[in-house]
């Protein structure tokens, strides 16, 4: 079973829409968990972090952190052409500050 | 320069060269890291260095060899690489204040191509 696990994509949704990325982990004593966005040919990017049990929102971004199911998910509102990109999610295991990360989902936003 | 900074961009080698890539960062953090990201694969942490020290070597091949000087400044040496290593070298770095994990940053990159 892999660590972090999200769908590799793309997944495709029409400006303006709402854009659900998801993420599952299987170490469940992790506590801190990070989306980060990549453009093509670029480095990652942090857009948020997460620690608690619930909903984190910034601006357009809201992260959703469910540990007793083990799943942490990315929601983009508006989505814009400009958030085509692929989305890391990376969740902290384990001792000291190693992350571990997923694949990446690839979101395509179409006009 | 702010952020992380990473030289050469590009880099293109053969298997007998021995090279070096460099990356300071410029944010006050305390811990760097390696990183290789090869396509359709996950970020592979290589190393860890907090305050100057080595804490984490992922079963990494002698072939890389990391220095890191001071809290500013890592390096990855690399000699008698093979074609398998071509992939994006990416390093980051965190304040190291938490032992929950916290928010890594990254550099642009060094895409490296083993010839």
């Amino acid at each position: 079973q892999k660590e972090v696990e999200q769908n590799s994509g793309p997944l495709s949704v029409p400006e303006g829409a709402i854009a659900s990325l998801n993420c599952t982990y299987s170490d469940r004593g992790s506590q801190s968990f990070f989306w980060y966005r990549q453009y093509s040919g670029k480095s990652p990017e942090l857009i948020m972090f997460i620690y608690s049990n619930g909903d984190k929102e910034d601006g357009r971004f809201t992260a959703q952190l469910n540990k007793a199911s083990q799943y942490v998910s990315l929601l983009i509102r508006d989505s814009q052409p400009s958030d085509s990109a692929t989305y890391l999610c990376a969740v902290h295991t384990g001792g000291g500050n190693k992350l571990t990360f997923g694949t990446g989902t690839q979101l395509k936003v179409e006009l | 320069e702010t952020g992380v900074t990473q030289t050469p961009r590009h880099l293109v080698m053969g298997m007998t060269n021995k090279k070096s890539l460099k990356c300071e960062q410029h944010l006050g953090h305390n811990a760097m890291y390696w990183y290789k990201q090869s396509a359709k694969k996950p970020l592979e942490l290589m190393f860890v260095y907090n305050f100057k020290e080595q804490t984490e070597n992922n079963s990494v091949p002698s072939r890389f060899s990391p220095e890191c000087p001071n809290s500013s400044h890592l390096f990855l040496h690399l000699h008698t690489l093979q074609p398998e290593d071509s992939a994006l070298y990416l390093c980051a770095s965190s304040q190291d204040r938490t032992l929950f994990g916290e928010e890594q940053y990254f550099g642009p990159g060094t895409r490296l191509t083993v010839t």
